[in-house]
């Protein structure tokens, strides 16, 4: 079955800084990759996705780059502020299955 | 829309007592997913439902954990008897058909066995 590896585990940056967060996959046949935010004692929620027919997509200060030869994917944030932080997950999902399987999460923490 | 409802929002028992957690879908959606939380194995989804029919049950841990989808807008998840290693919080997500993939989840219930 897929496998997810996120890295780092946390990550702390001040204020203003980029924030970048990778993850790896190992089933080939995987074609949907969502990152989810997910706040303390709170739910975790979509942010953004992308497609295996895609290698990037970007919405305002958060952006996924996508390389399906290397099996990873990427979530940028950059100009970053003290609510961005949170747990972040990465995710993947074989196209036609509906299953998710998630990486560890990492724990952002934006200093101010 | 009230997004998914889950049931209780905290449970505490004790060892060996039945738990039963409660899900909503949102109206209209026909894939419910139960997840567990915990820190040392992070998300990990239990088993989904598509159409009210379980598609995959690999994820649950053992023949303790059962769950039931008997209609489109209700689930349930059952744990008996329980044990304080089942001590986690326990999502529910669901998702449209077709095209859509984003899966919506839950408050959670936080359960506590001691």
């Amino acid at each position: 079955g897929e496998n997810v590896e996120q890295h780092p585990s946390t990550l702390s940056v001040q204020e203003g800084d980029s924030a970048v967060i990778k993850c790896t996959y190992s089933d080939s046949a995987s074609n949907y990759f969502p990152w989810y935010k997910q706040e303390l004692g709170k739910r975790p929620q979509l942010i953004i996705d992308i497609r295996s027919n895609v290698g990037e997509k970007k919405d305002q200060r958060i952006a996924v780059t996508l390389n399906k030869t290397a099996k990873h994917f990427s979530l940028h944030i950059t100009e970053t502020q003290p609510e961005d932080s949170a747990v972040y997950f990465c995710a993947a999902s074989q196209g036609g299955s509906e299953k998710l399987v998630f990486g560890k999460g990492t724990k952002l923490t934006v200093n101010p | 829309d009230a997004g998914v409802i889950q049931s209780p929002r905290h449970e505490v028992t004790e060892m060996g007592q039945e738990v039963t957690l409660r899900c909503k879908p949102i109206s209209g959606h026909n894939s419910l997913f139960w997840y567990r939380q915990t820190m040392m194995r992070g998300l990990e989804l239990l088993i989904y439902f598509n159409n009210n029919v379980p598609i995959d049950d690999s994820g649950m841990p053992e023949d303790r954990f059962s769950a039931k989808m008997p209609n489109a807008s209700f689930s349930t998840l059952k744990i008996q008897p329980s044990e304080p290693r089942d001590s986690a919080v326990y999502f529910c997500a669901s998702k449209d058909s077709g095209l859509a993939y984003e899966q919506y989840f839950g408050p959670g219930t936080r359960l506590t066995v001691t």
